[in-house]
C-alpha cells in the first residue's frame, strides 16, 4: 500500500508570495491533517479535514488555509509568505481517528 | 504555550543503555498519548501509544509508563541500539479528532 505522498518536497519562495502544498493520503484514509515542524517548536497543528470538512483548526493566522477533495487528497495554501513561515510542512492521514501516518514533508524556505 | 512539555532536549547513551524521555501535560481532556520516532529526512512514525486507563504498555523494547495523577508519561527504550538514534516526540490528543499536541522532541544518540 502506498504511503502518504507530499509534493513538492522542496521549494523556495520570497516574502509576499503564496504557496500551495499537496498531499495524497493512504488509500481509504478519510482524515488528513497538516502540521508545521520547526526546530525547537516541534510539530504544531494547522488543521484537519475529514470527508471534505474542516474538523479541527490550530492557532495559525488566516493566511494558512486548506481544503480536501472528494478523493481525500488535500492541499494547504499559505498566502503573503513571511520569513517565519520557513518550515517543514507535514501531512498525515488516518482512517478516522488515532494513528497518524505522516508523509516525508514539504520543506519551504522563504527568502 | 506548549501544551505538552518534553525533556530532555537531547540524550546520548551507550549501546545497551536505557534512555528515558519524559513528557508532562496539563489538559485533563487528553486521553490518547502516542510516541513518534523520526529519522532525518523522514516523517514521524508511530512507535507506541497509551490511554490513561493503563499505567504501562510494552511493545518490544519500547515501554510507556503513565502517571495519570501527576499528568506525566515517559518512554523507556530497553537495550538501546545505534539504529534507535532518532528524534522522539511525545504527543497528546483529546477524543475530538486528529488534533495532536506534540512535545518539542528529544534527539537520541546511541553510541556503539
Amino acid at each position: 500500500k502506498a504511503g502518504v505522498t507530499q509534493t513538492p518536497r522542496y521549494l523556495i519562495k520570497t516574502r509576499g508570495q503564496q504557496v500551495t502544498l499537496s498531499c495524497s493520503p493512504i488509500s481509504g484514509h478519510r482524515s488528513v491533517s497538516w502540521y508545521q515542524q520547526t526546530p525547537g517548536q516541534g510539530l504544531q497543528f494547522l488543521f484537519e479535514y475529514f470527508s471534505e470538512t474542516q474538523r479541527n483548526k490550530g492557532n495559525f493566522p488566516g493566511r494558512f488555509s486548506g481544503r480536501q477533495f472528494s478523493n481525500s487528497r488535500s492541499e494547504m495554501n499559505v498566502s503573503t509568505l513571511e520569513l517565519g513561515d520557513s518550515a517543514l510542512y507535514l501531512c498525515a492521514s488516518s482512517v478516522t481517528w488515532g494513528q497518524l501516518f505522516f508523509g516525508e514533508g514539504s520543506r519551504l524556505t522563504v527568502l | 504555550q506548549q501544551q505538552v512539555k518534553q525533556s530532555p532536549q537531547s540524550l546520548i547513551v551507550q549501546k545497551g543503555g536505557i534512555p528515558i524521555i519524559n513528557c508532562a501535560y496539563e489538559n485533563t481532556a487528553f486521553d490518547y498519548f502516542p510516541w513518534y520516532q523520526q529519522f532525518p529526512g523522514k516523517g514521524p512514525a508511530l512507535l507506541i501509544a497509551i490511554r490513561p486507563d493503563v499505567s504501562e504498555k510494552k511493545e518490544g523494547r519500547f515501554t510507556i509508563s503513565f502517571n495519570k495523577s501527576a499528568k506525566q508519561f515517559s518512554l523507556h527504550i530497553m537495550d538501546s541500539q545505534p539504529g534507535d538514534s532518532a528524534t522522539y516526540f511525545c504527543a497528546a490528543s483529546p477524543n475530538t479528532g486528529n488534533q495532536f499536541y506534540f512535545g518539542t522532541g528529544t534527539s537520541l544518540t546511541v553510541i556503539p
